[in-house]
Formats: structure tokens, sequence, C-alpha cells
């Protein structure tokens, strides 16, 4: 079974600080692909960054980047100078082999003025 | 920039009537998915659909639900009586191949009264 676990429910930064919101997962594929999307209060999901499995280098996307941990099994996103835009509902998502998209519980998180 | 539409936005619907939610993927995605997101919760996988057929469906996905790719172009979730625990958010998603990213619709807000 693939699953996906983000033991942060809820968490809050200052703006302009950095936050790094939490992600394992399992899997028994070796080829997976990972992705951490954003689910603003509009409730759109929008794909923030995605890692493939094989890569080891770490994805980095502007202000997103991820600590990709294969052993470990983790995969963490580290957002930079945080704004107020980036409120939103954080899901970690596992793409293994050729199978649907697994999600998180998901994480919220709050920038604050 | 290609992107996935839902309509309707949002779909007020009694209990036991009928309700078919409406998306157009990205004209080249060859995989199309929906999930759905009870309000605070994760989000769940309902059915995948590759090559004009059903490739997986989850066991939330029973015999009330059904999709259908009438035309080409548009991919229908239709429910055929439903309960007041079916109000959630629908996403419907696509991808070009599996082990990319899915993109994602904006959703259908589903209120069963």
């Amino acid at each position: 079974a693939q699953t996906v676990t983000q033991s942060q429910p809820e968490m809050s930064v200052q703006e302009a600080e950095t936050v790094t919101l939490s992600c394992t997962y399992d899997t028994s594929e070796s080829n997976y692909y990972l992705f951490w999307y954003k689910q603003p209060p509009s409730r759109q999901m929008i794909l923030v960054i995605r890692q493939e499995a094989y890569k080891q280098q770490n994805a980095t996307e502007n202000r997103f980047s991820v600590n990709f941990q294969k052993a470990a099994k983790s995969f963490s996103l580290k957002i930079s100078d945080s704004q107020l835009g980036d409120t939103a509902m954080y899901f970690c998502a596992l793409c293994p082999g050729n199978t649907p998209l697994v999600f998180g519980k998901g994480t919220r998180l709050s920038v604050i003025a | 920039e290609p992107e996935v539409t839902q309509t309707p936005s949002h779909q007020v619907t009694q209990m036991g009537q009928e309700v078919i939610l409406r998306c157009v993927p990205i004209s080249n995605h060859l995989y199309f998915y929906w999930y759905r997101q009870i309000l605070g919760q994760k989000v769940e996988f309902l059915v995948s659909f590759y090559n004009n057929e059903i490739s997986e469906k989850s066991e939330i996905f029973d015999d009330q639900f059904s999709v259908e790719r009438p035309d080409g172009s548009n991919f229908t979730l239709k429910i055929r009586s439903t309960k007041l625990e079916d109000s959630a958010m629908y996403f419907c998603a696509s991808r070009v191949q599996m082990n990319t990213e899915a993109f994602f619709g904006q959703g259908t807000r589903l209120t069963v009264v």
C-alpha cells in the first residue's frame, strides 16, 4: 500500500521568514514521483514543485525547495521569504509507478504579517 | 496556458437526485481522474480513466458513480442518486502520461440537501 503522512496539521510563519513542511511516504515502487500542491482558499489545487525519485538533486522552484531523503522516505518543503499569498493548505502527493496520485492529509500554513 | 476546466463551480441538489459534473481535460492529455475532498479532509481518489475505459477505481466509487467521455473532449462524473455524504469538492485532473504531474481543475462544490 502507498501512504503519505503529513504530521503537521497546522503551521504558522512570520512574513519574510522561512518555514519547512514535513512529509513522509511509503511505497514499494522504485520508480515514483513526489509533488507538493498548494490549495489556497479558492480551493483550486496548484502544483508547487515536483521531484523524480531517481534524481538525487533536490528540486527548486524560486522560493520553494525540497529536501528529498530517499532512504528515509522523507520529502519536506521549504518556503523561503514567506509571503502573505503563501497562506494555503499544502498537500504532499506520491505518484508510485503507474498508479494515481496519493495525497497526505495536508498542512494548513498561515503567513502572519 | 492550457488548463483543466470544470463546470459548474457550485451545484446544489436534492438528496436522491442525479447530478453530472463536467470536466474538459487538457487536450493532449491521455489520463483522466476524479478526486473528491470532503470539507477539511484529505483529497481522495475516486477513479482513473484511460483509453476510453476505467483503469482503476477506489472503494468509494460504487455503483452510484459512473464516468464517461462522450465526445472526445468532455469527461463527466455522474452520481446516480445523491446522498448527503456526497457533499464535497470534486476535482477533475488530467495528465499527459503516467509519472507526470496531474493538472487539476478548479473543482465543483457539490452540496446535497
